[in-house]
């Protein structure tokens, strides 16, 4: 089955760095990639659609230009969370759909998420 | 705009059977998914519902009703390794701005609790 790579698993940094995590499409191409974020007991939030080629689209409230999104191929997306400080520690998801137009039954499927902790 | 309701907890008994309800509301409807979240892990898909009536997938089953807005999942023969959160999420055609859009969007999840 289709699976989505996510990476790094876990990141520890102090207030202030930059952190950049990878999505990766392993066996199928995603023109549209979704990056989520969850807190402690909650449910999913979405954040961003990533395009491939294109400007991401931001959900509203989520500041564009401290969650940088990248979709540079059809298998990778990158979100950079700039000048981290420790609200922004959660944990991050990306997901992924095979296909676009027809294949609108296609499940999403998840990375493993990336626990980001800002200290 | 677009609204899902789940419970937020459900207990029930390993052999069992348990129904988790979800509601919705939202414009251009495009599917409705059930995935499963075990703590500190990313979703796993369940199961996918489009049209009205049952989908069943092994222990797992999930049922929709588009004029009512409603889905639910139901698992037997419950397991201890079913203790997890269940997610509803649903696919709307139009964003916020009607533009064509097709994101999913969770609901709360449904923490499930099996007990021997």
């Amino acid at each position: 089955g289709a699976v989505v790579s996510q990476h790094p698993s876990r990141v520890i940094c102090k207030s202030g760095t930059s952190v950049k995590i990878e999505c990766r499409s392993l066996d199928f191409q995603a023109t549209t990639m979704f990056w989520y974020r969850q807190f402690p007991k909650q449910s999913l939030m979405l954040m961003a659609t990533s395009n491939e080629g294109s400007k991401a689209t931001y959900e509203q409230g989520v500041e564009k230009d401290k969650f940088l999104i990248n979709h540079a191929s059809l298998t990778l997306s990158t979100l950079t969370v700039t000048s981290a400080h420790p609200e922004d520690s959660s944990f991050y998801i990306c997901s992924a759909r095979s296909g676009e137009t027809g294949t609108y039954n296609q499940p999403q499927h998840f990375g493993d998420g990336t626990r980001l902790s800002i200290l | 705009g677009q609204n899902i309701d789940q419970p937020t907890e459900m207990t029930a008994t390993e052999g069992a059977i348990v129904q988790i309800n979800c509601t919705y509301q939202t414009s251009g409807f495009n599917g409705l998914f059930w995935y499963q979240q075990h703590a500190g892990e990313a979703p796993t898909f369940l199961s996918y519902n489009v049209l009205d009536g049952l989908e069943e997938k092994g222990r797992f089953s999930s049922f929709l009703s588009r004029s009512k807005g409603y889905s639910y999942l139901l698992l037997k023969e419950l397991q201890m390794k079913d203790s997890a959160s269940y997610l509803c999420a649903v696919r709307s055609r139009r964003g916020r701005d009607g533009g064509a859009t097709n994101k999913l969007i969770f609901g709360t999840g449904t923490l499930l609790a099996v007990q021997p």
